[in-house]
């Protein structure tokens, strides 16, 4: 596709549940990024991958969240055991480069928005 | 570690008129980049305008400009003629040149008045 697709945009699922929110980057984009919006609030890095290094995760709020990606594309944030704090939108964004090296134009989708009841 | 504050949430701008929203941020990095991005209802984050720091000339975009004051650590956006289709959340935000995870402000939401 043309730009960055996610799916769903919308999901509401009952504490306890387990969710996948899946994100489909731009074609030939190295670098994926998964952000959490929350009410009020701004972006929250979450995840980056960068080709087939290893990912950072270090803004994974807890062991219930994980994320992959496969191919070195489509990638996948699982969360386990949903609580009503992960109520949120979950925003993806793929670049052709790392946003730092002044290239790295991060383009993003239109997020998944979820509620945890 | 970078943080970007938004010091005003919410914003109100006659059609036609101009706006300035502010950003200040707090880095330890001599060289980082710095953007506007818009968020409209459709959530989907746009990049208005990028600023290299090491570059002292404000970037400009169309309506879209920025007054980037290095020492003050400072990066307003200033939209001239404002159009009903500016009005959106924005969102500032900084990255490290060594870095790859922008770090967002809280965003301050534009309303455009006819």
């Amino acid at each position: 596709g043309a730009g960055v697709s996610q799916s769903p945009s919308n999901k509401v699922t009952e504490k306890g549940k387990d969710v996948e929110l899946r994100c489909d980057p731009i074609s030939g984009h190295t670098a994926l990024y998964w952000y959490r919006q929350s009410l009020g609030q701004g972006l929250e890095f979450l995840i980056y991958f960068q080709g087939n290094s290893a990912p950072d995760k270090s803004g994974l709020p807890s062991d219930r969240f994980s994320a992959e990606r496969t191919g070195g594309s489509v990638s996948t944030l699982t969360i386990q055991r949903t609580q009503q704090e992960d109520s949120a939108v979950y925003l993806c964004a793929s670049s052709a480069q790392p946003s730092g090296s002044g290239a790295g134009e991060l383009f993003f989708g239109e997020g998944s928005r979820l509620t945890v009841l | 570690a970078q943080t970007v504050t938004q010091s005003q949430p919410e914003m109100s701008v006659q059609e036609a008129e101009t706006v300035t929203l502010s950003c200040t941020y707090d880095t330890s990095e001599s060289d980082y980049y710095l953007f506007w991005y818009k968020q409209p209802p459709s959530r989907q984050m746009i990049l208005v305008i990028r600023q290299e720091a090491y570059k002292q000339q404000n970037a400009t975009e169309n309506r879209f400009s920025v007054n980037f004051q290095k020492a003050a650590k400072s990066f307003s956006l200033k939209i001239s003629d404002s159009q009903l289709g500016d009005a959106a959340m924005y969102f500032c935000a900084s990255v490290s040149s060594v870095g790859y995870a922008l770090n967002f402000g809280k965003g301050t939401s534009l309303l455009v008045t006819p």
